[in-house]
């Protein structure tokens, strides 16, 4: 079957790294996205991974390890708008995008 | 960027009732569009796939009779919840590739659908 995992939840203070794990088992492989969801709304477009490395942009940054099965999410100088869930989705060989659960992050002043 | 619109943002109605949820692609023409459902503290569930012209194509587990989905033209896709019962109140997003070539999708702000 095909598996995206994802910590249910962190936490984390205001200024500092955090980085979010995502392990992702399917049936091939076309991208990986992280989405920013805030309660009550739909979710936002963080960033796209197909090959493997670091992606920057700005504060956040996104990893993929296609070898692994695993990406990152790091979240730099952490804002208090920044909690929020983060949505791990890969792409597979059908161009189908397989949900991870989403990760809530809680960021304390 | 692209947008995505979806109307009404929340909707109250009684048991029994159908209601119509409506997405469109306000700058750019939709070929594919997806509607999802999310119950609190849950992540996205995909109901079904909508292609322009065709008949959509269905999640396992999603009464096609209950969720009846039309998408007429390019810009738009409409989701209609037949026969509305309590345990149908949740979050209905619709969602819409972009024109980039990496299946990025663009969502609605998403519909809150509560039945009494």
């Amino acid at each position: 079957g095909q598996n995206i995992d994802q910590p249910t939840e962190m936490t984390a203070t205001e200024g500092a790294i955090v980085q979010i794990n995502c392990t992702y088992q399917t049936s091939g492989f076309n991208g990986l996205f992280w989405y920013q969801q805030h309660a009550g709304e739909a979710p936002t477009f963080l960033s796209y991974n197909v090959l493997d490395g670091l992606e920057e942009k700005g504060r956040f940054s996104s990893f993929l390890s296609r070898s692994k099965g695993y990406s990152y999410l790091l979240l730099k100088e952490l804002q208090m708008k920044d909690s929020a869930s983060y949505l791990c989705a890969v792409v597979d060989s059908n161009y189908q995008l397989i949900w991870g659960a989403g990760t809530k992050l809680i960021i304390k002043p | 960027g692209a947008v995505v619109s979806q109307h009404p943002s929340w909707v109250i109605c009684k048991s029994g009732t159908s209601v119509k949820i409506e997405c469109r692609s306000l700058d750019f023409q939709a070929t594919t569009m997806f509607w999802y459902r999310q119950f609190p503290k849950q992540s996205l569930m995909l109901m079904a796939t909508s292609n322009e012209g065709s008949k959509a194509t269905y999640e396992q587990g999603v009464e096609k009779d209950k969720f009846l989905i039309n998408h007429a033209s390019l810009t738009l896709s409409t989701l209609t919840v037949t026969s509305a019962h309590p345990e149908d109140s949740s979050f209905y997003i619709c969602s819409a590739n972009g024109e980039e070539s990496y299946n990025e999708q663009f969502f609605g702000p998403g519909t809150r659908l509560t039945v009494l």
